[in-house]
C-alpha cells in the first residue's frame, strides 16, 4: 500500500512566479491536510480538505495562498506569486477519516 | 503562551540510554497525543497515539499523558543510532482536525 505521495519533490521558482504543489493521498483515505514547515519552525497547520470541499482553512495565508481536493486526481496547493519568504517544505497528510494523520516526504520549496 | 511547548534541544545520549523527551501544553481543550518522528529531510513518521491519562507502550517507545499538569512525555528505552531524528510532539482539540505541533527535539544517540 503506498503511502502519502506528494510531487514535486524539489521545486525552485523565481519571486512572482507560481507554485503547485500535489498530493496523491493513501488508498482509501479521503482526508486531507497541508502543513508547512519554515527553517527553525515547527509544522503549522494550512488547510483540511475532503473531496470537493474545504473544511478548514483557518491556516491559510489570506492572498495568493488557495487549495483544492477535486473528484478526480491529487489535491493541489497552489501559490500564486511567490516570494522569498514561502520558501519551507510543504507536507501533505491523509487521513481515513476523523483519526490519526499520515505524512508525505514533503515538497521542498526554494524561491530565489 | 503557544499552545505546545517543545524544548528544541538538541539533545546527545551514548547508545542504550533511556531517552526522555517532553512537551507542555496550555489548552485543556486538547484530548489526543501524538509523537512523530522525522528524519532530516523526510516527512514526519507516526510513532505513538493517544487520548488518555496514562502510559502506553510499543516496543522501546513508552507515551505518558498526564493531562491535569498539561505534560506529556515520550520515553526511548534502550536508545540506538537509528532513533536519531527530531521528535515533534503534536496535539488536536477535540472537534478539531489540525494537529498543533511543538518545535521538535532534535536527538543524537552516539554509538
Amino acid at each position: 500500500n503506498a503511502g502519502v505521495m506528494q510531487n514535486p519533490r524539489h521545486l525552485v521558482r523565481r519571486r512572482g512566479q507560481e507554485a503547485r504543489l500535489r498530493c496523491s493521498p493513501m488508498k482509501g483515505h479521503s482526508h486531507v491536510y497541508w502543513y508547512r514547515q519554515l527553517p527553525e519552525e515547527g509544522l503549522k497547520f494550512m488547510v483540511y480538505l475532503q473531496k470537493e470541499n474545504i473544511i478548514d482553512e483557518s491556516g491559510m495565508p489570506k492572498e495568493r495562498f488557495s487549495a483544492e481536493f477535486p473528484k478526480e486526481g491529487p489535491s493541489i496547493l497552489r501559490i500564486q506569486q511567490v516570494v522569498r519568504g514561502d520558501s519551507a517544505a510543504y507536507f501533505c497528510a491523509s487521513s481515513p477519516a476523523t483519526d490519526t494523520q499520515y505524512f508525505g516526504p514533503g515538497t521542498r520549496l526554494t524561491v530565489l | 503562551q503557544k499552545e505546545v511547548e517543545q524544548d528544541p534541544g538538541p539533545l546527545s545520549v551514548p547508545e542504550g540510554a533511556i531517552v526522555s523527551l517532553n512537551c507542555t501544553y496550555s489548552n485543556s481543550a486538547f484530548q489526543y497525543f501524538m509523537w512523530y518522528r522525522q528524519y532530516s529531510r523526510k516527512g514526519p513518521e507516526l510513532l505513538m497515539y493517544t487520548y488518555s491519562s496514562g502510559n502506553k507502550e510499543d516496543g522501546r517507545f513508552t507515551a505518558q499523558v498526564d493531562k491535569s499538569s498539561k505534560y506529556i512525555s515520550l520515553f526511548i528505552r534502550d536508545s540506538q543510532p537509528s532513533d536519531s531524528a527530531t521528535y515533534l510532539c503534536a496535539i488536536i482539540k477535540g472537534g478539531s482536525e489540525k494537529l498543533v505541533f511543538g518545535k521538535g527535539t532534535k536527538l543524537t544517540v552516539n554509538p
